[in-house]
């Protein structure tokens, strides 16, 4: 069965630092994997996927994925935190056996401080 | 237009109630989901709808009723509930053709409390 895994709650860290959120992916055949942001209060936004090509990912707002088969890893980054990227951050993996379903990671609360 | 609608933004209803959210998108996408999702938890998937079709419906109870009326829109009736349905109730929808590799477009949600 496909899962993932997102072994921080919580990640703290200074505006202007890198940052990483982690993820760690267990799928049988190829991994389709996202990144989703939400605000508070607010639906699901896409953020960047892994389908095949590149390990690393760019996407919005800054962020990039890196993608990891031998460490079943795709681990969120951005050279530069903004206050404004305090969000909760779910990876995600699509289930390939059916296609619709899509497996969320329990969530990375992301909070930067000014 | 990569937008997801839903209306209406917050619903509060009592155990007897009747009531129905709806969601909308105009990017020509053939399959539309409904999620639930509880503070600070991943949202849970409760039924997807293909090509107007009922694809998955993970066990939901009866008490949730989704309708399809075309491929723009998806309603979800909810009659009877109980206060532990309170949640955000977030609309997806993706093309619809290559599934695995889509990515899906997310409502705002609508924000129920069940009292």
């Amino acid at each position: 069965a496909q899962s993932v895994a997102q072994p921080e709650d919580q990640v703290n860290v200074a505006e202007g630092n890198p940052l990483t959120v982690k993820c760690t992916y267990s799928v049988s055949g190829n991994p389709y994997l996202f990144w989703y942001v939400q605000y508070p209060n607010r639906g699901l936004q896409f953020l960047l996927k892994y389908i095949t090509g590149d390990n690393l990912v760019k996407g919005s707002y800054g962020f990039e994925a890196e993608f990891n088969k031998s460490q079943t890893s795709f681990h969120l980054k951005k050279p530069s935190a903004l206050v404004s990227d305090s969000a909760l951050y779910f990876c995600a993996v699509r289930d390939n056996a059916g296609g619709f379903k899509t497996i969320f990671g329990a969530g990375t609360r992301l909070f930067v401080k000014a | 237009d990569t937008e997801v609608t839903q209306t209406p933004k917050h619903l509060v209803m009592g155990m007897t109630n009747k009531k129905s959210l709806k969601c909308e998108q105009h990017m020509g996408h053939r399959a539309m989901y409904w999620y639930k999702q509880k503070a600070k938890k991943p949202p849970e998937l409760m039924f997807v709808y293909s090509y107007e079709k009922l694809s998955i419906n993970e066990s939901v109870p009866s008490r949730f009723s989704p309708e399809c009326p075309n491929s723009s829109l998806l309603n979800l009736h909810l009659h009877a509930l109980q206060p532990e349905d309170s949640a955000l109730y977030l609309c997806a929808s993706s093309l619809g053709l290559a599934m695995y590799q889509e990515t899906q477009y997310f409502g705002p949600g609508t924000r129920l409390l069940v009292l």
